[in-house]
Formats: C-alpha cells, sequence, structure tokens
C-alpha cells in the first residue's frame, strides 16, 4: 500500500524557516516524480512545487519562487521543502503527492494527510 | 498561467438525482504527447484530496462508476449519475498540461 507521511510543520515566525518532510514506503520512491500542494484555511488547492524522481528536475510556483526548495533523498524514500524567509499568507496544510512517473507531473494520483504549517508572530 | 475555471460554486443536490460540474480552461490542455492532462479530486470535509478522475475520463481504481469525466480542449464535465450521501464535499479539477499547475476553485456539493 502507497503511503505518504508528512512531518515538520509548526507554528512560526514570520520571516522565519521550517523544513517539512515527507516519508514515502509502498512503491520504489526514485521511479516516481513528487509534488507538494498547500490548501489555506477555508482556501482551494495550490500546487507548490514539483521534483522529478531523479531530483535533477524541480519546479516552483511563483509565490515560492526564490524562498521555497523542493528536494529528495532517494537512499531515505524521503521528499523535503525548504521554506525560508516565511509570510503570512504561507499558513496552510501542506500536502504530499506522489505523481504517475519519474517524470510525469501534473496527474496527482496519492496524497498525504497533511502537515500543518502557520506563519504568525 | 491557464485559468481553471469550474462553476458552479455551490451544488445542492437531491440524493438519488445526477449532477454535473464544468471545468473550463484559458487554453487547450493537449499536450504536445497528444494526451489531456486534466484530473478530477473530490475533497470530503476534514479529508486530504483524492484523484477521481485523470487524463479526462479514466476512472481511478476504486472509484464508483457512477463518477465519469468528458470534455476535450478546453471545457471539461465530471457528472456524477446518482448522488449518494458520501458524495458530499469540494470537488476540484487540475491542469497538468502547462507551467504552472493549475487547480479549479472547487465545487462545493451538498445535499439538499
Amino acid at each position: 500500500e502507497v503511503r505518504l507521511l508528512e512531518s515538520g510543520g509548526a507554528l512560526v515566525q514570520p520571516g522565519g524557516s521550517l523544513r517539512l518532510s515527507c516519508a514515502a514506503s509502498g512503491f520504489t520512491f526514485s521511479n516516481y516524480a513528487m509534488a507538494w500542494v498547500r490548501q489555506a484555511p477555508g482556501k482551494g488547492l495550490e500546487w507548490v512545487s514539483s521534483i522529478s524522481g531523479g531530483g535533477d528536475g524541480t519546479y516552483h510556483a511563483d509565490s515560492v519562487k526564490g524562498r521555497f526548495t523542493i528536494s529528495r533523498e532517494n537512499s531515505k524514500n524521503t521528499l523535503y521543502l525548504r521554506m525560508n524567509s516565511l509570510r503570512g499568507d504561507d499558513t496552510a496544510v501542506y500536502y504530499c503527492v506522489k505523481e504517475g512517473g519519474s517524470s510525469s507531473f501534473g496527474g496527482m494520483g496519492v496524497w498525504g494527510r497533511g502537515t500543518t504549517v502557520t506563519v504568525s508572530s | 498561467d491557464v485559468v481553471m475555471t469550474q462553476s458552479p460554486l455551490s451544488l445542492p443536490v437531491t440524493l438519488g438525482q445526477p449532477a454535473s460540474i464544468s471545468c473550463r480552461s484559458s487554453q487547450s490542455l493537449v499536450f504536445s504527447d497528444g494526451n489531456t492532462y486534466l484530473s478530477w479530486f473530490q475533497q470530503r470535509p476534514g479529508q486530504s484530496p483524492r484523484r477521481l478522475i485523470y487524463k479526462v475520463s479514466n476512472r481511478d481504481s476504486g472509484v464508483p462508476d457512477r463518477f465519469s469525466g468528458s470534455g476535450s480542449g478546453t471545457d471539461f464535465t465530471l457528472k456524477i449519475s446518482r448522488v449518494e450521501a458520501e458524495d458530499v464535499g469540494v470537488y476540484y479539477c487540475l491542469q497538468g498540461t502547462h507551467w504552472p499547475l493549475t487547480f479549479g476553485g472547487g465545487t462545493k456539493v451538498e445535499i439538499k
């Protein structure tokens, strides 16, 4: 069974940093692209970042470009999201998402339960 | 960016009756490989999103056959043939053809 378990969410002050992790199991992690999608309280879904299976291709939404970095450690079956210069509008539940292939993006077939990031002083 | 416009925003339905959600994109979603990367997701209250349909009309494993997807180019539809109580939630479309990936704003399905 495919499982995605996010962690690292916390209450952080504006301007602060955080690293989210997603532990994957039940599939060959390095064979699949992965993504982060977020959902602000009471709002819809927003794509944040994507990374190819080998980690050589990364993509970020304009709203986070230059502040967030997606990465992965295939030997540990783990996906990361490094978040710097956090702002109030980054407050959201962050979901880890499995894609359909190593360089296949936008399918988002499997979702984790999410981890909550709150940016507030 | 490709704008995904869903309608209606809210959809009150009677149990056992059909329901239809529209999703329109500001550009064609046909990719250079000939595929159209349009997916539909269901988010029940308090749960993570779950994909129902991928590449316009392909139902995911375990998804009841009362859910169907159709459309082409810029105009897509999710249909529920007979709404059940467990179908309550918010439904989103997603385009995976163009960067950045973009979701529709969501349609809330509720029981009358």
